[in-house]
């Protein structure tokens, strides 16, 4: 039972690229979440999808997308990279009745 | 708005010292309330959560944690600190269905824990 995985650990981007970052949970959690952390603010959402085929806007949803093809799987993706999103990216997990949250190791971005 | 509010950036404690981590939520509805622990390089770590019932609940590593309503609060404490203790934590609010159990985190608070 691996809990919540996120691929890759880490990567630097030059701004303009794109990447995806992908999370998988094999808890059958119905919900999904990305967060980013920066030094001083917290972790900030910036989408979640309450099930497969659903996703929806959190706090900062610019520049990014995501989607849920699958129930155990969340992709982020940047399109276009920008220095500001040069941080740390959380997923995390939660059954629809548990309220609580699981979360992976995390992926630390940097946009040169 | 819901928010949450660590007033404490950092703090250091003695080893074997007590500890209060301070946190102030506001929230619409009746508050589901958490406190996580990150270690250095780590994900999340959930310590303790209240839902309802009684408003001291204890959790995992000896913490505990005291929901007053009429204070908006919901402080984070612990009798004896352990160098292991060092780390970040955050508290968090919300968890409602009806908002795919969204969570507004705050800013966390830092200790440190001194020997």
């Amino acid at each position: 039972n691996a809990g919540v995985t996120q691929t890759p650990k880490f990567r630097v981007l030059k701004t303009g690229q794109s990447m995806t970052l992908l999370c998988a949970q094999d808890m059958n959690h119905e919900y999904m979440y990305w967060y980013r952390q920066d030094p001083g603010m917290g972790l900030r959402l910036i989408h979640y999808s309450v099930g497969e085929g659903t996703t929806a806007k959190g706090e900062v949803p610019d520049g990014y997308n995501v989607s849920r093809l699958k129930k155990q799987n969340f992709l982020l993706g940047l399109e276009s990279a920008a220095p500001s999103q040069t941080s740390v990216y959380f997923c995390a997990s939660g059954g629809a009745h548990s309220y609580e949250q699981y979360f992976g190791p995390g992926t630390r971005l940097t946009v040169t | 708005a819901q928010s949450v509010t660590q007033p404490d950036i950092h703090i250091t404690v003695s080893e074997g010292a007590s500890l209060e981590l301070r946190c102030n939520y506001s929230y619409g509805a009746t508050p589901y309330l958490f406190w996580y622990v990150q270690s250095p390089g780590q994900g999340l770590q959930l310590l303790l959560k209240y839902f309802s019932g009684d408003t001291l609940v204890q959790g995992i590593k000896g913490f505990e944690a005291e929901f007053k309503r009429s204070q908006s609060s919901f402080n984070l404490r612990k009798p004896s600190v352990h160098w292991s203790d060092a780390a970040e934590y955050f508290c968090a609010v919300g968890g409602h269905q009806e908002y795919g159990n969204k969570l507004v985190f705050g800013a966390g608070t830092i200790l440190r824990v001194k020997s």
